[in-house]
């Protein structure tokens, strides 16, 4: 079974805070995403990776930012948290071909934010 | 207009009920369609893919409709478990990256 990681589940954090959350999976996968997700807006993409320090905008990037070093593990950081951040952050991870299995995407159990 | 509409709901049905969904999309050129489950405080995972011709998974039937664009979801002998909201997602690129998914509809399976 793939399994994506994410290893922080509940935090809180404080306003101007500097915040990482970590996302790794096991299946040697391309593509890995990091969303949020919010009550009547639904998932948003903040940014997605298709290889090793390589990433690529979403549609809400402003205020955060990517790392990938290795290719199972993609970061995501709040460089100065803000109460607006407050969310459910989701990592996902998929194989980069269309068709098939190729677009299944999987995701990890969620970060909670909380930024006070 | 969004790229793609789903009706919220909540959709209350009986334990045993068919109940179906729809999710109207944008873009004509959109290139593969998808319906994921997402059940409370949970991620979404993959309830299943939508082809052209139609697609059965147990009590679950999917189809699609380019010419109206639309993908529906049919769920028959509705279960307990069944209960989640359905997320709506479509493919706009050859590759992962233009995923534009919808609110989903939320679905309560009552017994």
């Amino acid at each position: 079974d793939v399994k994506v990681t994410q290893s922080s589940r509940y935090l809180v954090k404080r306003t101007g805070e500097k915040v990482f959350l970590e996302c790794v999976q096991d299946m040697d996968h391309e593509n890995m995403f990091w969303y949020r997700q919010d009550p009547g807006l639904g998932l948003r993409l903040i940014y997605f990776s298709y290889d090793v320090k390589m990433k690529e905008k979403g549609d809400i990037p402003e205020g955060y930012s990517v790392s990938r070093e290795k290719k199972e593990r993609f970061s995501l950081i709040l460089e100065s948290a803000s109460t607006n951040q407050t969310s459910m952050y989701l990592c996902a991870s998929s194989l980069p071909r269309t068709g098939g299995s190729g677009n299944t995407i999987y995701f990890g159990e969620g970060s909670w934010l909380t930024v006070v | 207009r969004k790229e793609v509409e789903q009706d919220p709901g909540p959709f209350n049905v009986p334990e045993g009920a068919t109940v179906a969904f729809n999710c109207t999309y944008s873009n004509s050129a959109s290139q593969s369609f998808f319906w994921y489950r997402q059940d409370c405080r949970k991620e979404p995972k993959l309830l299943m893919s939508v082809y052209s011709s139609g697609n059965e998974d147990g009590r679950f039937t999917a189809q699609l409709n380019r010419a109206s664009q639309y993908i529906s979801l049919l769920i028959r002998d509705s279960k307990l478990s069944d209960s989640a909201t359905y997320l709506c997602v479509v493919n706009n690129a050859g590759n992962n990256r233009k995923l534009i998914w919808g609110l989903g509809t939320s679905l309560a399976v009552n017994p």
